[in-house]
């Protein structure tokens, strides 16, 4: 069975300084993986997503992710946050089989900017 | 483009009433799907649709939701009686077609649901 882990449930941040969630997960096929990120009262959105293309996938808003076959992973980073990141991330990984396209969300990491 | 358009937003029961939630998708998408979003975790698949015939629905609680897809259009996920852990935010989203690498999911707002 396929699923994903986000070791930090929350992760804060000063604003302009790196961001890295953290996401590990586990298949026994070649996964799709993806980001999504959800705003208070708003629907979630897609960041990127990785298809088995390049392995450094970049996203919307300068996020990006690598997906390292060998240690599982796919974390997500930024160079600089901003205030308006603010949110909570969804590591997400699509279930192959029988191609329904079910997507498997982990637990969420909360992201906190401070000024 | 309108995203998708879910109603009511907001939804306060007491237990064993029942309950429906409406979600609109956006116009020619075939693929439809109900989340349900514990507090604190990760969106949880219930029902898949396409057009109006049933992908998945292996985590729907059978004995108390039900979901109707009529005309492959709107579609309704009713709650029948409700218990207190049925107090969640429930989701909606649509893509074009199922193969989700290729096609996105576009969510709608959600209804939040408070069983009391």
């Amino acid at each position: 069975a396929q699923s994903v882990t986000q070791l930090d449930s929350h992760v804060s941040v000063s604003e302009g300084t790196p961001v890295l969630l953290r996401c590990n997960y586990s298949s026994s096929y070649s996964p799709s993986l993806f980001w999504y990120v959800q705003h208070p009262n708003k629907g979630l959105q897609l960041l990127l997503k990785y298809t088995s293309a390049a392995t450094l996938v970049k996203g919307i808003n300068g996020f990006e992710a690598e997906f390292k076959k060998s240690e599982t992973s796919f974390h997500l980073t930024k160079p600089s946050a901003h205030m308006s990141d603010a949110a909570e991330y969804f590591c997400v990984v699509s279930e192959l089989k029988s191609n329904t396209g079910k997507l498997i969300f982990g637990q969420g990491t909360t992201l906190q900017v401070k000024p | 483009e309108a995203g998708v358009a879910q109603s009511p937003r907001y939804k306060i029961i007491e237990k064993r009433q029942s309950v429906a939630f409406w979600c609109n998708p956006i116009s020619g998408h075939a693929t439809l799907y109900w989340y349900q979003q514990i507090l604190g975790q990760g969106p949880k698949l219930l029902i898949q649709f396409q057009n109006n015939g049933v992908v998945d629905d292996s985590q729907l609680p059978k004995d108390r939701f039900s979901a109707e897809r009529l005309k492959g259009v709107d579609s309704t996920l009713k709650i029948q009686p409700a218990k207190l852990e049925d107090s969640a935010v429930y989701l909606c989203a649509s893509s074009l077609a199922r193969d989700s690498t290729s096609y996105e999911q576009y969510f709608g707002p959600g209804t939040r649901l408070t069983v009391t």
